[in-house]
């Protein structure tokens, strides 16, 4: 059964960057899924934040201000997220999810992980 | 960008009753709606997809319903589990567009 796993720093400056990893255990990257982030702020609704597919194909909402960047490491079974100058704003819980395809709903999620961006 | 509208922002539901929750989109979406149920310190979970279908696993008592921009999440005979915060979500193959609506509280009466 498909796991997926967020790790990274639970605190990051203002102005720096924000790294945060998935790892998905018990399948494989090289399927028909695409591979998102979604955020949550304390307290607040959700927020999709862009995608990734095996191949390294990659999109992005394009309402978010702060730089955003999605990569995938097959030989690892991960993917990456860094977003850049990062605001308070940003402080939220970053969930890691599955989509059957690009665009899609989300059928399988992390448990999420939570980054404050504070000095 | 399609703006999700969820509303009432809070239900008071007593267990055994029916609740029904709304989600309108600023424009049509055909039937790209999905609902999740989120509980305090969990990830959303999938419940319904495609506007009607049930994800794998999601007993029977809940169902959607709905088209283009109106759409409906209902729970029937509550259970105390079903306590949670509900969110619609449009989705969108290609160019992908994905938002959330604000999401609705189901609170006990």
């Amino acid at each position: 059964q498909v796991q997926l796993q967020e790790s990274g720093p639970g605190l990051v400056r203002p102005s720096g960057t924000l790294s945060l990893t998935c790892a998905v255990s018990g399948g494989s990257f090289s399927s028909s899924n695409w591979w998102s982030w979604v955020r949550q702020p304390p307290g607040k609704g959700l927020e999709w934040i862009g995608e990734i597919f095996h191949s390294g194909t990659t999109n992005y909402n394009p309402s978010l201000k702060s730089p955003v960047t999605i990569s995938i490491d097959k030989s690892k079974n991960q993917f990456s997220l860094r977003l850049s100058s990062v605001t308070a704003a940003d402080t939220a819980v970053y969930y890691c999810a599955r989509a059957p395809a690009a665009g899609y709903y989300f059928d399988l999620w992390g448990q999420g992980t939570l980054v404050t961006v504070s000095s | 960008e399609t703006v999700m509208t969820q509303s009432p922002a809070t239900l008071y539901v007593s267990p055994g009753d029916s609740a029904t929750l709304s989600c309108r989109a600023s424009q049509n979406i055909v039937s790209n709606l999905a609902w999740y149920q989120q509980k305090p310190g969990q990830a959303p979970r999938l419940l319904i997809y495609g506007a009607s279908t049930r994800a794998t696993g999601i007993p029977a008592r809940f169902s959607g319903s709905g088209s283009g921009t109106q759409f409906t999440l209902t729970i029937s005979s509550l259970q105390s589990e079903d306590f949670a915060v509900y969110y619609c979500q449009r989705y969108n193959n290609w160019p992908p567009a994905l938002t959330f609506g604000g999401g609705t509280k189901v609170e006990i009466k």
